[in-house]
């Protein structure tokens, strides 16, 4: 069974601080993606990372696909309030066709 | 409007009941999903289809029946309601598998 992991299950923490947040796997995935749900809506996409070692920016946020393909980092520069939210990876195993699974999230609040 | 669209958002119901959870996309997308959320365990699939008329079992199918007659319609029924049923439950849409998904609102479910 492949899975996701995600950590820390939760982050608090002020605005203007820095933070990682990590997801990890056992098995190699096609591709990794990104979300962000805040509270009482559906998750939305933020990035989509295919290539081992890749870095993708979107702002203040940084976006890391390890070399092997088993796991991703996010890292929020100067994190604001509207960053609060929870933060989804989700990933299509290489061995596991048709199947996307999710991590369980992070749930990152930032206080003003 | 162009998007996705969930109904009802909110149903209470009582366990032995048939309840229909309706999902509508207007973007032509193939593939449609099914997830439930669950504090702990986040995003688990429950059926997804890759067209019309193809359905296949997610992580967590048991007690959950699918149909797609059309492209835009993705409906879940849940044939005798259990309380584990309980639950908030997300639609998404994406053109291919891997791709970006385009979740709806989510429909609150609570089983008593």
């Amino acid at each position: 069974t492949q899975l996701l992991e995600q950590s820390p299950q939760f982050l608090s923490i002020q605005e203007g601080e820095n933070l990682t947040v990590y997801c990890n796997s056992s098995s190699v995935f096609s591709s990794l993606q990104w979300y962000r749900q805040e509270p009482g809506e559906g998750p939305v996409l933020l990035v989509t990372v295919v290539t081992g070692g890749e870095v993708k920016k979107l702002k203040r946020l940084t976006f890391q696909f390890g070399d092997a393909r088993k796991d991703s980092s996010l890292h929020i520069t100067a994190a604001q309030p509207g960053d609060t939210g929870l933060y989804l990876c989700a990933g299509e195993a290489e061995t596991s066709y048709d199947k996307v699974i999710f991590g369980p999230g992070t749930s990152l609040s930032v206080i003003p | 409007d162009a998007g996705i669209t969930q109904s009802p958002r909110y149903k209470i119901t009582e366990t032995g009941r048939q309840v229909t959870l309706m999902c509508h996309q207007t973007w032509s997308h193939s593939y449609m999903f099914w997830y439930r959320q669950d504090l702990g365990h986040g995003l688990r699939l429950i059926y997804y289809s890759a067209a019309a008329d193809i359905t296949d079992k997610g992580e967590v199918p048991d007690g959950y029946v699918v149909s797609r007659s059309k492209t835009e319609n993705f409906p879940l029924t849940l044939e005798s309601a259990t309380r584990s049923q309980t639950s908030v439950y997300f639609c998404a849409s994406s053109e291919f598998l891997g791709y970006e998904q385009f979740f709806g609102p989510g429909t609150r479910l609570t089983v008593l």
